[in-house]
């Protein structure tokens, strides 16, 4: 596809409950990121991929959280026991290696805990 | 720990009316730094993209300017139309490691331009 594709849009469910969220970047893209953003709030920082590892995981809040993106391309970011706080929009996001590089983001999944 | 605040976190202006807002981060050792328009309920699309050794960047009646000395970034829109509408948000990435590879995000500046 041309763009970063976030799958599901709208995800609800209930507390407890285990949570996957799928984000296909860009072709070509070796740098993938996940953000939350929170109502009102810009996006915070999860995790980056390059390639098939995770570089940099120090923005997953809790154990609960674990992403994974085992070919390099499609990512998974996981949560376990899903808590009411952890309702917010996560957003992925690719580009290609570097960091002097453009972002470009998904349109988001809205994930809703009750 | 960087941070990032955008000013004026709300602006309603006139069509037709020329405007800027303001972004602004406390840890000069920037990579880029990034602008992105939000509209509601949708994800975020890049506007600009300025490295840290330039000055500015342009993109039809936008305009990006980054002093990274005074840790400020500042958009410009030029003659705002409606469909300027929207949560326009600032995010630096940082230069070195240790949960940095992740840009930071100001918390946006929500944009309604009156017909």
């Amino acid at each position: 596809g041309a763009g970063v594709s976030q799958t599901p849009s709208n995800k609800v469910t209930e507390k407890g409950k285990y949570v996957e969220l799928r984000c296909d970047p860009i072709s070509g893209h070796t740098a993938l990121y996940w953000y939350r953003q929170s109502l009102g709030q810009g996006p915070e920082f999860l995790i980056y991929f390059q390639g098939t590892g995770a570089a940099d995981d120090s923005g997953l809040p809790n154990d609960r959280f674990f992403a994974v993106r085992p070919e390099g391309s499609v990512s998974t970011l996981k949560i376990q026991r899903t808590e009411r706080g952890d309702s917010a929009v996560y957003l992925c996001a690719s580009s290609r290696a570097g960091r002097d590089t453009e972002a470009f983001f998904g349109q988001g999944t809205r994930l809703t805990v009750v | 720990k960087q941070e990032v605040t955008q000013i004026p976190a709300a602006l309603s202006v006139p069509e037709g009316e020329n405007l800027v807002l303001n972004c602004s981060f406390t840890d000069s050792a920037i990579y880029n730094l990034q602008w992105f328009r939000q509209d509601p309920g949708k994800g975020l699309t890049s506007l600009l993209l300025i490295q840290s050794s330039q000055r500015e960047q342009t993109s039809g009646r936008l305009n990006a300017s980054l002093d990274k000395s005074s840790g400020r970034s500042t958009l410009y829109i030029a003659a705002s139309q409606p469909g300027d509408s929207a949560t326009y948000l600032c995010a630096a990435r940082m230069y070195s490691g240790g949960g940095a590879d992740g840009l930071t995000f100001g918390k946006g500046t929500h944009l309604i331009i009156q017909p």
